[in-house]
């Protein structure tokens, strides 16, 4: 199992703005999950990236792979305030791999 | 579908006392995680089940902490005697199946202080 390291640690925008949070980790995978968790809901899966994909979309989610250089961004578009919360990334092995969860990216979304 | 359900949602012993948690996976989950959260840090996973046999403890305290997954559907997670620094928010979270592209569905978790 491995751990995920999420840049930066705090990012603080406008509404309407974009955000765009990075995660890098150190071994190969077999797919990568970025997860959000604010105080009204808790912990939430966001969108699972699997290791042969390069790009995905999601609503206002974007997020990219690229496994050569062992590294994610998730993009999320025209923020909102409730977008704030703190953004985890997961990289994940094959088999019984655990998830290890890095201290996230804190974003503040300011109306 | 229901979610992942978890009580209680607020605990607050003093120290040397005993605590349980109880988890309610979402059905049909076999997989089964407890996590701790201290705050500022992310979620750390202490137990993982796969029905009612353990994956990985590895991180989990065993002189203290002990969990069980009777039937392999509900969870308690037991901490016995508390310490101060056991004060953090206990996640559960249940999965289809842990190997492969599965996401974890979380709980709402259980904040603990110990005082």
């Amino acid at each position: 199992s491995q751990q995920g390291e999420e840049d930066p640690q705090a990012l603080s925008i406008q509404e309407g703005e974009n955000a765009t949070m990075n995660c890098s980790y150190k071994t190969s995978i077999n797919n990568l999950q970025w997860y959000r968790q604010n105080s009204g809901r808790g912990l939430v899966h966001l969108i699972l990236i699997r290791s042969n994909e390069r790009e995905k979309h999601s609503g206002r989610l974007r997020v990219t792979l690229d496994t050569s250089k062992k590294s994610s961004s998730l993009l999320i578009t025209a923020s909102r305030a409730a977008d704030t919360a703190s953004y985890f990334c997961a990289p994940k092995n094959t088999g019984f791999q655990k998830l290890v969860f890095g201290t996230g990216t804190r974003l503040l979304v300011s109306p | 579908e229901a979610g992942v359900a978890q009580s209680p949602r607020y605990k607050i012993i003093e120290k040397r006392q005993s605590v349980a948690f109880w988890c309610n996976p979402i059905s049909g989950h076999a997989t089964l995680y407890w996590y701790q959260q201290i705050l500022g840090q992310g979620p750390k996973l202490l137990i993982q089940f796969q029905n009612n046999g353990v994956v990985d403890d590895s991180q989990l305290p065993k002189d203290r902490f002990s969990a069980e997954r009777l039937k392999g559907v509900d969870s308690t997670l037991k901490i016995q005697p508390a310490k101060l620094e056991d004060s953090a928010v206990y996640l559960c979270a249940s999965s289809q199946m842990d190997r492969g592209p599965y996401e974890q569905y979380f709980g709402p978790g259980t904040r603990l202080t110990v005082t």
